[in-house]
């Protein structure tokens, strides 16, 4: 089967750093994808990575590692508007070219002054 | 136009009702997604249509019929629902269904069932 675990909550500090990871075990891998979610609103794309490393894109970055089948994302600077739900998906490699993703439960973050 | 709309923005019926729900996008998209999310919990897949032709349907009851008139439009009939299919519904394109095509999302239609 497909899983993919990513911490339910968590809370930090206004123009801090916070680090949320994403585990997944899978049949295979076809990408990984961040969105953000502020309540009541749609998923807005984040990042996505197919290769491991790390993409930087201003205050955010995602990092991938395909062995461990481990990503997280890094929110640098954080602002009040950074409280949302953080969710990781995987492309679902067992349905073929359907673009089938698999989302976690999400990160409820809560940044606070 | 980089964006994904959706109509209406919240729905309430009864039981007995047939209702439905449209999508439209103008990014030349040819993968559209539906998804129902229930409240904090994550989108869950119902059906992805590419190149206006349903390619999954993720054992969605049959009460939910959905319908790709054209690339641009995607529409979710409803017909005798249930008020466990209250939820909030998402509409996402993407370019194709291919690779690390990002998918872009609706606003979303709130839907409460009677």
């Amino acid at each position: 089967g497909q899983n993919i675990d990513q911490p339910t909550e968590m809370t930090a500090t206004e123009g801090a750093i916070v680090q949320i990871n994403c585990t997944y075990q899978t049949s295979g891998f076809n990408g990984l994808f961040w969105y953000q979610q502020h309540a009541g609103e749609a998923p807005t794309f984040l990042s996505y990575n197919v290769l491991d490393g790390l993409e930087e894109k201003g205050r955010f970055s995602s990092f991938l590692s395909r062995s461990k089948g481990y990503s997280y994302l890094l929110l640098k600077e954080l602002q009040m508007k950074d409280s949302a739900s953080y969710l990781c998906a995987v492309r679902d490699p067992g349905s073929g070219n359907t673009g089938k993703l698999i989302f976690g439960q999400g990160t409820t973050l809560q940044v606070k002054p | 136009d980089t964006e994904v709309t959706q109509t209406p923005k919240h729905l309430v019926m009864g039981m007995t009702n047939k209702k439905s729900l449209k999508c439209e996008q103008h990014m030349g998209h040819r993968a559209m997604y539906w998804y129902k999310q229930k409240a904090k919990k994550p989108p869950e897949l119902m059906f992805v249509y590419s190149y206006e032709k349903l390619s999954i349907n993720e054992s969605v009851p049959s009460r939910f019929s959905p319908e790709c008139p054209n690339s641009s439009l995607l529409n979710l009939h409803l017909h005798a629902l249930q008020p466990e299919d209250s939820a909030l519904y998402l509409c996402a394109s993407s370019q194709d269904v291919l690779g690390g095509d990002e998918q872009f999302f609706g606003p979303g239609t709130r839907l409460t069932v009677l």
